[in-house]
Formats: C-alpha cells, sequence, structure tokens
C-alpha cells in the first residue's frame, strides 16, 4: 500500500457508541493532520501533528480525540457524537523541516465518511 | 493573520470557455501558494503551486503580491475539470485553505 490509507472508509455509529477512526501514511513523512470535511464547511483543520506531538487543536470538542503513536500513524477517537459530527473526516501527511520551513505539500487519504445517527 | 479567501462557491461554465477561479490570500510573510482538486470520488490533491511555476492540465496561477491574489485559470474549459478547487496558503508547519469553489463544465 502507497500513499495515506485510512479505515474504515464507511463508518455508521450512534451517539453513544465509541470508535476510532484509523490513518496510516507510507511517504516517510514527519506531519500528520485531521480534517473535517462537510456541506457546510468544506475543508476544516481539526488537528496537527508534527514529529508526533500535537502542535494544534482547532478548538474541536472533546469529543473527538487523536491519537498518534508514531509519525507514520495517527488517530481519532470517537465518542458521544452529535448527528452534526456526519461528515467526511479527510487524514494528510506532509514532510515539514524543524524551523518551519520546507514546502508542506500534502498528501492526502480517501478519507472516512462517517454518518451519526 | 493567515487567511485565504475564495469568494465563488460555485462557477459554472459551458466546454470550451474561459475559466478563473479567484483566489485572495493574507499573509504578512512571503507567501507560498497551492491550488488543490478534488474530482468527484476521488481525494484531495495537488493540481499545482506557485513555486514551480508549472501548468497541469492546461492550468495556470500566477501569484500578483499587489493584489495579493493567486488567481487558477484555464483558456479553454474541459468537461473533466469539474471538481472542487481548493487555494491554500503556507502557514507555520501547516496549511491554510479557503473555502472552495465547485467548478461545473457544461457540455
Amino acid at each position: 500500500e502507497t500513499g495515506v490509507t485510512q479505515t474504515p472508509r464507511h463508518l455508521v455509529m450512534g451517539m453513544t457508541n465509541k470508535k476510532s477512526l484509523k490513518c496510516e501514511q507510507h511517504l516517510g513523512h514527519n506531519a500528520m493532520y485531521w480534517y473535517k470535511q462537510s456541506a457546510k464547511k468544506p475543508l476544516e483543520l481539526m488537528f496537527v501533528y508534527n514529529f508526533k506531538e500535537q502542535t494544534e487543536n482547532n478548538s474541536v470538542p472533546s469529543r473527538f480525540s487523536p491519537e498518534c503513536p508514531n509519525s507514520s500513524h495517527l488517530f481519532l477517537h470517537l465518542h458521544t457524537l452529535q448527528p452534526e459530527d456526519s461528515a467526511l473526516y479527510l487524514c494528510a501527511s506532509s514532510q515539514v523541516q524543524a524551523a518551519g520551513s520546507g514546502s508542506y505539500e500534502q498528501y492526502f487519504g480517501p478519507g472516512t465518511r462517517l454518518t451519526v445517527t | 493573520a493567515q487567511r485565504v479567501t475564495q469568494p465563488e462557491k460555485l462557477l459554472s461554465v459551458f466546454k470550451g470557455a474561459p475559466v478563473e477561479l479567484k483566489c485572495n490570500y493574507s499573509y504578512s510573510g512571503s507567501p507560498e501558494l497551492f491550488w488543490y482538486v478534488q474530482y468527484s470520488r476521488q481525494r484531495l490533491q495537488l493540481l499545482l503551486r506557485h513555486i514551480s511555476r508549472e501548468s497541469i492540465k492546461g492550468f495556470t496561477a500566477d501569484l500578483n503580491k499587489g493584489e495579493t491574489s493567486f488567481h487558477l485559470k484555464k483558456p479553454f474549459a474541459q468537461e473533466e475539470d469539474s471538481a472542487m478547487y481548493y487555494c491554500a496558503l503556507r502557514g507555520f508547519q501547516k496549511l491554510v485553505f479557503g473555502t472552495g469553489t465547485r467548478l461545473l463544465v457544461s457540455p
């Protein structure tokens, strides 16, 4: 498998369930991102991890909990979600420099289509 | 503050017509800009970046620092160009995306 992969591709969950989204990048990158894509707000940055450390949390509700155990894997743990959380969740990766330079071209996964019932 | 503005949510043109998708940015430093594209049922992918000064699939984009713009242009639109287009600005260790413009090219 090459590039950025995400599992599952589709997920239906009730508001009381707990589930996790998984992202894996095979590009040797050191930064990973979670985005939410919905009809109301086409592309919202949720979390940024650089060198396995969370460097940005874009005012995301605590019912979304990210985890980055290593530079190749990123998880998004979900619990007690609301119907308005239904969306396409995209993972991306890029190669950044420690000093903040680098091209920052991001490679995206296919996304997980989440439906909260 | 870093901001990217794409004023048009939807742009509808006929095949063969010229296309211009607008992008304006706000950034105090030296900007680096990108255009990303998402075709139906495909993942979001890089279309072009201003530092490469390249033409991809007939599209070009010129950085205009005076007008703080990075508009995407194509002289003759094709039906296969129908997609969602996002303009993005390089911020500190991340990209700042605009809200996107959906391009519809009709036969």
